[in-house]
């Protein structure tokens, strides 16, 4: 089984601000990896596919990058919508998620 | 616009099955072009991937659930299943479906999920 690293578990920023998630996979993935963001009491929301398109409907403060083993998820201007967790998923191998990182208003 | 649904009892006993259904609608699940798939989430934890179906009917699943899954489809109703046999309170969670494209793996469509509760 691939496992899906997440770091950090809680990132807190300011709104307005960078966030930068991190994902590692215990053994490379390609670029089959995906990101999730999922609100309390609501299913997961696809917001990045093979580790760097943007899903339909994803604003462009959403950007995803790395091949392999690395992976980072970045939103660069936070908006009070974007506080939520995020998951990574790699699909090279069957299906497997990361912990979870929650973002958090500083 | 694609949208499914998760529906079944909420409350299972220990040692019995866990049956729920997921309905597809604004789309044909017999389109051939996705997978359809479980997905699960623990309170307050991760998500797990149990397993997955064609249109065809071929099946996959995570090897640490295998032997207690079993995932079918009616495309007559525009339906899949998902029976877990053997419950623990282990399996209590949210029970999620979702649809994965062809090719891509990732989960695109999801249903709301819906919790259930393993307890005597």
């Amino acid at each position: 089984e691939i496992v899906m690293t997440q770091s950090p578990a809680t990132l807190s920023v300011s709104p307005g601000e960078r966030a930068t998630l991190s994902c590692r996979a215990s053994q490379s993935v390609s670029s089959n990896l995906a990101w999730y963001q999922q609100k309390p009491g609501q299913a997961p929301r696809l917001l990045i596919y093979g580790a760097s398109t943007r899903a339909t409907g994803i604003p462009a403060r959403f950007s995803g990058s790395g091949s392999g083993t690395e992976f980072t998820l970045t939103i660069s201007s936070l908006q009070s919508e974007d506080f939520a967790v995020y998951y990574c998923q790699q699909y090279n191998n069957w299906y497997t998620f990361g912990q979870g990182t929650k973002l958090e208003i500083k | 616009q694609v949208q499914l649904q998760e529906s079944g009892p909420g409350l299972v006993k220990p040692s019995q099955t866990l049956s729920l259904t997921c309905t597809v609608s604004g789309g044909s699940i017999s389109s051939g072009s996705y997978y359809w798939s479980w997905i699960r989430q623990p309170a307050g934890k991760g998500l797990e991937w149990i397993g997955r179906i064609y249109t065809s009917g071929s099946t996959n699943y995570n090897p640490s659930l295998k032997s207690r899954v079993t995932i079918s489809v009616d495309t007559s109703k525009n339906q899949f299943s998902l029976k877990l046999s053997s419950v623990t309170a282990a399996d209590t969670a949210v029970y999620y479906c979702a649809r994965a494209p062809l090719g891509i793996g990732d989960f695109d469509y999801w249903g709301q999920g819906t919790l259930v509760t393993v307890s005597s």
